[in-house]
């Protein structure tokens, strides 16, 4: 069964400490693997998309790298304003659906 | 360009009472995608719609329902609504073939 397994659940940093979030992934094909930011009570906002193993890419603070079990995405110097929940989601190859398999997300909290 | 935009923000419904959600997708995009989200879990996959069709849905009971119209809006109702059905529901829009998709702000709806 195809699965997205999200860590850590909750992460509290200080303000220019850097650090890794991780999206360790199960799926029969992969199609692609996307970065997602949520904020409360909003819809997640696309960040990024990865298709094959080996693929970075980057945003501003944020920078997005897969391997072929997991993705990580490193935050480089982050400001109270990358706080926010991060969610990674997987769309398997073959079949007859478009959807996406989300995990349950890292809760960022940068303080000042 | 108008994003994925939902209506209502928010809905307060009585248990076993039906709720309308509505969705319009981005301008040219013909696949429309609901999500449910409820409290401390991940997004999970309701229904998919492309060009008029119910292509796939999740592991949802039959009173999950939806429709997609000629200009591509979508409508998902929910019947005889219980108390666990209190999340936000997310509407997202893609070209069919598109990896990944934009998401809208949601609906809150409120069961009691």
């Amino acid at each position: 069964e195809d699965q997205v397994t999200q860590s850590p659940e909750a992460l509290r940093l200080q303000e220019g400490e850097s650090s890794s979030l991780n999206c360790s992934y199960t799926v029969s094909g992969l199609r692609g693997l996307f970065w997602y930011r949520q904020d409360p009570g909003k819809g997640p906002e696309f960040l990024f998309t990865l298709y094959s193993a080996g693929e970075e890419k980057e945003k501003e603070r944020l920078k997005a790298t897969l391997t072929k079990k997991e993705s990580f995405l490193h935050i480089t110097a982050p400001k109270p304003e990358d706080s926010a929940t991060y969610l990674c989601a997987v769309q398997a190859s073959g079949g007859a659906t478009n959807k996406l398999i989300f995990g349950t997300g890292t809760l960022l909290a940068v303080q000042p | 360009e108008a994003g994925v935009t939902q209506s209502p923000t928010h809905l307060i419904k009585t248990r076993g009472q039906q709720a309308t959600l509505r969705c319009s997708p981005i301008s040219g995009h013909t696949s429309v995608y609901w999500y449910q989200q409820a409290l401390g879990l991940g997004l999970q996959f309701l229904l998919w719609y492309d060009e008029g069709e119910e292509r796939n849905r999740g592991n949802f009971p039959p009173r999950f329902s939806g429709r997609q119209f000629p200009n591509y809006s979508s409508e998902l109702n929910v019947n005889a609504l219980e108390l666990e059905d209190s999340a936000l529901y997310l509407c997202a829009s893609s070209f069919p073939e598109e990896y990944g998709y934009t998401f809208g702000s949601g609906t809150r709806l409120t069961v009691v």
